[in-house]
């Protein structure tokens, strides 16, 4: 079973707006990270923002943030204010398992959504 | 600070042939992955080591593969004989390990673009 899923494998967003990126997990466990990761056509895995199972508020990191509906399952990405260069391939990414050997374990990714922002 | 280091960048091989990649974490990092990125899909872990011992490999395809974390530093990850389906980015990341508190964020390098013909 797919334990992350993300149902948009391209989306087109216009400069300067807000976009949304779906993700949907699923795991019994209830101590997990969720992340998203960017990944330009150069290749490199580029961490964006992290969202612990027990965290209360939803993370944010400059114009990135995380809307984590836990009773849901899911944690979509929001990119306010979008630029050119937020152009490439974004995973949603799962970690089962917090602190000590827990935070160590692999990440989990989906097949990604791609991204392109339109002048 | 310098980030995790992966040579080469690009191989071509043609199948049967072997092939090995080279990984140099960040300094001070536990842990350390190889991922494989299929094009299209996101990355799947191969093989995950903490120190020089091995985590988890359960996902490696151990009739081909191998790797191998000398002295808890640098990796190196082999094919051999490559086939066709192992054409893919293979990608290191490397994370504090178990004293990375909840957040430990996984370091990627550049990542190997593999081609085998």
């Amino acid at each position: 079973a797919q334990k992350i899923t993300q149902t948009q494998p391209g989306m087109f967003v216009q400069e300067k707006e807000a976009v949304t990126l779906d993700c949907t997990y699923d795991t019994s466990d209830q101590s997990y990270g969720l992340f998203w990761y960017k990944q330009p056509s150069s290749g490199e895995m580029i961490f964006l923002i992290y969202q612990g199972s027990y965290d209360e508020q939803n993370a944010t990191e400059g114009r990135y943030s995380l809307n984590f509906q836990k009773a849901r399952k899911s944690a979509n990405l929001v990119i306010s204010a979008s630029q050119l260069g937020d152009s490439a391939m974004y995973f949603c990414a799962m970690r089962e398992g917090l602190g000590g050997s827990g935070s160590a374990r692999q990440l989990t990714f989906g097949s990604g959504t791609q991204l392109t922002v339109l002048p | 600070e310098a980030g995790v280091a992966q040579s080469p960048r690009y191989k071509i091989i043609e199948k049967r042939q072997s092939v090995a990649f080279w990984c140099n974490p960040i300094s001070g990092h536990a842990t350390l992955y190889w991922y494989q990125q299929i094009l299209g899909q996101g990355p799947k872990l191969l093989i995950q080591f903490q120190n020089n011992g091995v985590v988890d490999d359960s996902q490696l395809p151990k009739d081909r593969f191998s790797a191998e974390r000398l002295k808890g530093v640098d990796s190196t990850l082999k094919i051999q004989p490559a086939k066709l389906e192992d054409s893919a980015v293979y990608l290191c990341a490397s994370s504090l390990g178990n004293r990375g508190g909840n957040y430990n964020e996984q370091f990627f390098g550049p990542g190997t673009r593999l081609t085998v013909l």
